[in-house]
């Protein structure tokens, strides 16, 4: 069974960061890119960045880029991302997402951790 | 920017035909998938490559996509179906994946 669990969230004040980190199991981690994907309090789903099988390709959206740093340990079958410089509208519902190999969407969801950035 | 646009909300009656909207400059172009998210869960994909399901998606769930507009039809729809439902797409240019802002699904 494929298993997504996030860990790292949490209340913190702006200016502040916060490593968030993915535990996967149930398939071959290292066949898979992996992204992030948040989701404000009542609002809708926004694209935070992704990372390729082997890291060799990173993305990130315009809000977080400069900020945030996605990485991956294929030996460890985990994914993280480091959060720096957290402003208010960072807080959301972080999700690590596994994307499909042949169709693109993602197929994995984990059930997220919560960032508030607050003081 | 690509964007897309959703209605905010969608209500029927138990039943009926449910469909909901993505509107995006020459979306048929792309592959859209469809996303379901109940209220304390993590999103379903429902639909991918515009029309296709994914196991265990029932066969009411289908999807069209032409010109500049996707849609998510749901035929006779149920109580369970009440949720949020967001279009996606990958940005051709950056790569990126982009979401439409979501629709909430009313069952009446």
């Amino acid at each position: 069974e494929v298993q997504l669990v996030e860990s790292g969230g949490g209340l913190v004040q702006p200016g502040r960061s916060l490593r968030l980190s993915c535990a996967a199991s149930g398939f071959t981690f290292d066949d898979h890119a992996m992204h992030w994907v948040r989701q404000p309090p009542g609002k809708g789903l926004e694209w935070v960045s992704g990372i390729s099988w082997n890291s060799g390709d990173i993305g990130y959206a315009d809000s977080v880029k400069g900020r945030f740093t996605i990485s991956r340990d294929n030996a460890k079958n985990s994914l993280y991302l480091q959060m720096n410089s957290l402003r208010d509208e960072d807080t959301a519902l972080y999700y690590c997402v596994r994307k499909d190999i042949v169709t693109g969407y993602y197929d994995y969801w984990g059930q997220g951790t919560l960032v508030t950035v607050s003081s | 920017s690509y964007v897309l646009t959703q209605p905010p909300s969608v209500s029927v009656a138990p039943g009926k035909t449910a469909r909901i909207t993505c509107g995006g400059n020459n979306i048929g172009s792309k592959s859209v998938h469809w996303y379901q998210q109940k209220p304390g869960q993590a999103p379903v994909v429902v639909i991918y490559y515009d029309s296709d399901r994914p196991s265990g998606i029932p066969e009411r769930f289908s999807g069209s996509n032409s010109g500049n507009t996707a849609t998510l039809t749901i035929s006779r729809v149920e109580a369970g179906d009440e949720a949020d439902y967001y279009c996606q797409v990958w940005h051709s240019s950056s790569d990126h994946p982009l979401f439409g802002g979501g629709t909430k699904l009313t069952v009446l």
